[in-house]
């Protein structure tokens, strides 16, 4: 499985676009990069998912480059309701569907 | 639909009594995932299982683990002879799997806190 590293924290503030990238150089070629969302005293939550250039939906936008090595989830205009631990996985490939969560980015949003 | 649940949702324990941790994945989810949430610290992966397929144990920390599953139905992780570095949060999850190579999404549910005394 690729091995992820992603920021272990990050601050901003209300209504500024943050940018939280992951790199996993050994990507293989069929994975897929997804993106979780943690509060307080709950599970993560799916937050995105994208092979390559760049996924958009209603919460976030995932780019992804062309040598696919790292991703930055980009999430617009955060509140402090966006104040969580962001994990990156990488996976999926060849029908092995174990996805490994790391230690994740936690970020605090500030008003 | 109904989503995960996980019972009970607390527990609390003497060291050195076994515990017995229950997962009921969403209905039709193929994959089940086990993790263990020490308070302040990512995910640990502990156990995974496909289908009919044998489970991946890799992540359980030691023999004192183990877990077990019926088909795609309900998941059962037992703890025996707690210790206090057990405390954590335990989250169980269930996917679909994949499909032609793409992950779904796993969807988790309200993890049960063992506090072991």
């Amino acid at each position: 499985l690729a091995k992820t590293t992603q920021p272990i924290s990050m601050d901003s503030y209300e209504g500024q676009e943050v940018n939280i990238t992951c790199s996993h150089n050994n990507i293989a070629t069929n994975d897929y990069i997804t993106w979780y969302q943690q509060f307080p005293s709950q599970g993560p939550r799916f937050i995105i998912q994208g092979y390559k250039t760049k996924v958009t939906n209603e919460v976030a936008s995932l780019f992804i480059p062309a040598d696919r090595k790292s991703s930055t989830l980009s999430l617009p205009r955060v509140s402090l309701s966006d104040t969580a631990v962001y994990y990156c996985l990488v996976g999926g490939a060849g029908g092995y569907n174990k996805l490994i969560f790391g230690a994740g980015t936690r970020l605090a949003v500030h008003p | 639909g109904a989503g995960v649940s996980q019972s009970p949702s607390n527990k609390v324990t003497e060291k050195g009594k076994d515990v017995e941790l229950r997962c009921d994945p969403i209905s039709g989810h193929t994959a089940l995932y086990w993790y263990r949430q020490r308070l302040g610290q990512g995910l640990e992966f502990l156990i995974y299982f496909q289908g009919n397929s044998a489970p991946d144990k890799s992540g359980l920390p030691s023999d004192r683990f183990s877990a077990e599953r019926t088909g795609e139905s309900v998941s059962t992780l037992t703890i025996q002879r707690t210790q206090q570095e057990d405390s954590a949060v335990y989250l169980c999850a269930s996917s679909l799997g994949t499909l032609a190579g793409v992950p779904y999404e796993q969807y988790f549910g309200p993890g049960t806190r063992l506090t072991v005394t």
